[in-house]
């Protein structure tokens, strides 16, 4: 199986920063990676997909880069509504794992 | 618009059996995957498997490998997912999510609460 790490495990901000979640793969998947977003009690809700294209009705000030190994999930100019939790998710190859979820909290 | 509206809350002894349904509209069901994935409390998302409601064919993570059945019913659009041997690690919130390129998951359902305990 594919091994998804996520870095940091949480990270505290302030909303107008940008901050950078990390997610590296244990071997190449191109560009095969999903990042969703999940607010407490929520469901799931897709951001990026194929690591850098932008799913419709998401805003802008998300973005995703990176390639084979190492993908990144940027958020600038953090809003109130940005705090929850964030996965990667490789679509390589099955099983399709998670990454563990990098929480951002409010500083 | 597009919906996936999953059965209820479930609360199984251990060694039981769970069979979750998840009944898809708006959209043409026998065109996209569906995938569950479940949340144990305090946990990350773990992805269990997937069906093409088209074809039946299944994939599943090996995990669950002997344990977990999907099956789709076109004829009412849904899905199902069976989970037998249940443990108490098998508490968690199942989700069934659509996939689009295959992988992708735009549209979720609400989520399914299963409790396991003697």
């Amino acid at each position: 199986d594919i091994q998804m790490t996520q870095s940091p495990s949480s990270v505290s901000a302030s909303v107008g920063d940008t901050i950078t979640i990390t997610c590296r793969a244990s071997q190449g998947i191109a560009g095969r990676l999903g990042w969703y977003q999940q607010k407490a009690g929520k469901v799931p809700n897709l951001l990026i997909f194929g690591a850098s294209r932008l799913q419709s009705g998401v805003p802008s000030r998300f973005s995703g880069s990176g390639s084979g190994t190492d993908f990144t999930l940027t958020i600038n100019s953090l809003q109130p509504e940005d705090f929850a939790t964030y996965y990667c998710q490789q679509a390589d190859s099955f099983p399709f794992t998670f990454g563990q979820g990098t929480k951002l909290e409010i500083k | 618009q597009v919906q996936l509206v999953q059965s209820g809350a479930e609360v199984k002894k251990p060694g039981a059996s769970v069979k979750v349904s998840c009944e898809a509209s708006g959209y043409t069901f026998i065109a996209f995957h569906i995938h569950w994935v479940r949340q144990a409390p305090g946990h990350g998302l773990e992805w269990m498997g997937q069906i093409h409601p088209n074809s039946g064919v299944t994939n599943y993570a090996q995990k669950f490998q002997g344990r977990i059945t999907m099956t789709r019913d076109t004829s009412n659009t849904t899905v199902y997912m069976e989970l037998n041997s249940l443990n108490s690690d098998d508490s968690a919130i199942y989700y069934c999510v659509r996939s689009f390129r295959v992988t992708y998951g735009d549209y979720w359902g609400q989520g399914t609460p299963v409790a396991v305990s003697s």
